[in-house]
């Protein structure tokens, strides 16, 4: 399976640009690239996935270089509200076809 | 629609004690699944069921029940649990099980306490 690695933690301003990297140097060519956040205590969000091609939609950014081994979730304009964990996962494609894995993600705290 | 409902929102309960967590789902979903979530960690897969079936038992310990009754339910029977299950039990859908471009909808858990 391939695995994903992310800071444990980043800050960022309110109203700048968040940028959260992932790798996933193992990635395989059908495996997608999705994104979730966990504001505390609530389940998990999803934000948006993609396979290679960047994507964009009301919530964030995606960008995943050309060779698939990393990406990168943008927030344009930060918010208080977007302060959560964010789990970028690889999708492993098996018989079953379903697992989702998080891996630990990464604590994004948006300051006043 | 886009909910995943799950009841009860806590749950306190003896290690004597049996009870059931539910979830349901009314997007057409077929896959439905259970994680456990421990404080300050990442959720972690215990069961998949797709078009009813089980299809993922990530070897859970046979004091957690899951039972998939039709295709918007889903429960997860607990008995003679342990204090160390104490955890947030997440339910997530899917519209199918075997798309490579699918979408995990959550619910908001059940907050579990083992005493």
């Amino acid at each position: 399976d391939a695995k994903t690695t992310q800071p444990t933690s980043m800050d960022c301003a309110e109203g700048r640009a968040a940028n959260l990297p992932c790798n996933h140097s193992t990635i395989s060519g059908n495996e997608y690239v999705y994104w979730y956040r966990q504001i505390h205590s609530q389940g998990p969000q999803y934000i948006i996935h993609g396979l290679k091609n960047n994507e964009t939609n009301e919530m964030a950014s995606l960008i995943i270089t050309e060779d698939r081994k990393s990406s990168t979730l943008i927030l344009p304009h930060a918010t208080l509200r977007d302060t959560a964990v964010y789990y970028c996962i690889v999708r492993p494609w098996d018989n079953y076809g379903q697992n989702f894995v998080f891996g630990p993600g990464t604590r994004l705290s948006v300051l006043p | 629609d886009t909910e995943v409902t799950q009841t009860p929102k806590h749950l306190v309960m003896g290690m004597t004690n049996k009870k059931s967590l539910k979830c349901e789902q009314h997007m057409g979903h077929r896959a439905m699944y259970w994680y456990k979530q421990k404080a300050k960690k990442p959720p972690e897969l215990m069961f998949v069921y797709s078009y009813e079936k089980l299809s993922i038992n990530e070897s859970v310990p046979s004091r957690f029940s899951p039972e998939c009754p039709n295709s918007s339910l889903l429960n997860l029977h607990l008995h003679a649990l342990q204090p160390e299950d104490s955890a947030l039990y997440l339910c997530a859908s899917s519209q199918d099980p075997y798309g490579l471009n699918e979408k995990l909808f959550f619910g908001s858990g059940t907050q579990l306490s083992v005493l």
